[in-house]
């Protein structure tokens, strides 16, 4: 059974600085990963997706690096915003019915 | 583009009520996954469908019930709700249950009073 792992699972920085969140995950045998933000009380909204073949994705200022063999996830966030608080979950596919979902870690930018 | 639809956003229901929530995948999308989010907590699976077959089933009461449809609309079923139940409750669709892009939508926030 697949086990998501998310640090840090909570987050507190200044406007502009630049961040790494961490994800890594037990069954290493997956399809891909995507990172979602997940905005209190609201559904989640994916930023990128890493197919297993990929290395990394790059969307603006975000930046995913997978490391499918030693089962990692880095989502780089570059000058950090405001509006970028929020909760990012990642989460590997297996290509199994069921989906697993990390805790997450919870994101604070203050201006 | 067509993103996941669920209806209705709100809910607000009284104990040993009963609740029907929709989700409307993207268009020629087979595959929907049902999820549960507790006030602070991870979303846990419920119940997936793949063509309109119930491919897989995690933590969902006996008490819930969901069905997929001809035209892959999902719906999902409460009955006897508690106080417990309240929580957000979304839907992900994916054209291929393996290889591609969840989509998930904004999910129903339901109250259980």
């Amino acid at each position: 059974k697949q086990e998501v792992t998310q640090i840090p699972a909570a987050l507190s920085v200044p406007e502009g600085e630049n961040l790494v969140l961490n994800c890594s995950f037990t069954d290493s045998a997956i399809y891909n990963l995507q990172w979602f933000r997940q905005d209190p009380g609201k559904g989640l909204t994916s930023l990128l997706l890493i197919q297993s073949s990929q290395r990394e994705q790059t969307s603006g200022r975000l930046n995913a690096s997978l490391d499918k063999s030693s089962g990692r996830s880095t989502l780089y966030i570059a000058a950090s915003q405001p509006g970028d608080s929020a909760t990012y979950l990642c989460v590997p596919n297996s290509g199994y019915s069921t989906l697993t979902f990390g805790k997450g870690t919870m994101l604070l930018v203050s201006p | 583009a067509a993103g996941v639809i669920q209806s209705p956003r709100h809910l607000i229901k009284e104990k040993r009520e009963t609740a029907t929530l929709k989700c409307y995948p993207i268009p020629r999308h087979d595959t929907v996954y049902w999820y549960q989010q507790g006030p602070g907590q991870d979303p846990q699976f419920l119940i997936s469908f793949y063509e309109k077959m119930q491919s897989d089933k995690g933590s969902i009461p006996d008490r819930f019930s969901a069905q997929q449809f001809s035209d892959y609309h999902s719906e999902l079923n409460m009955s006897s709700l508690e106080l417990g139940d309240s929580a957000l409750y979304f839907c992900a669709s994916t054209p291929d249950r393996a290889a591609e892009k969840l989509f998930f939508g904004s999910g129903t926030q339901l109250s259980v009073l």
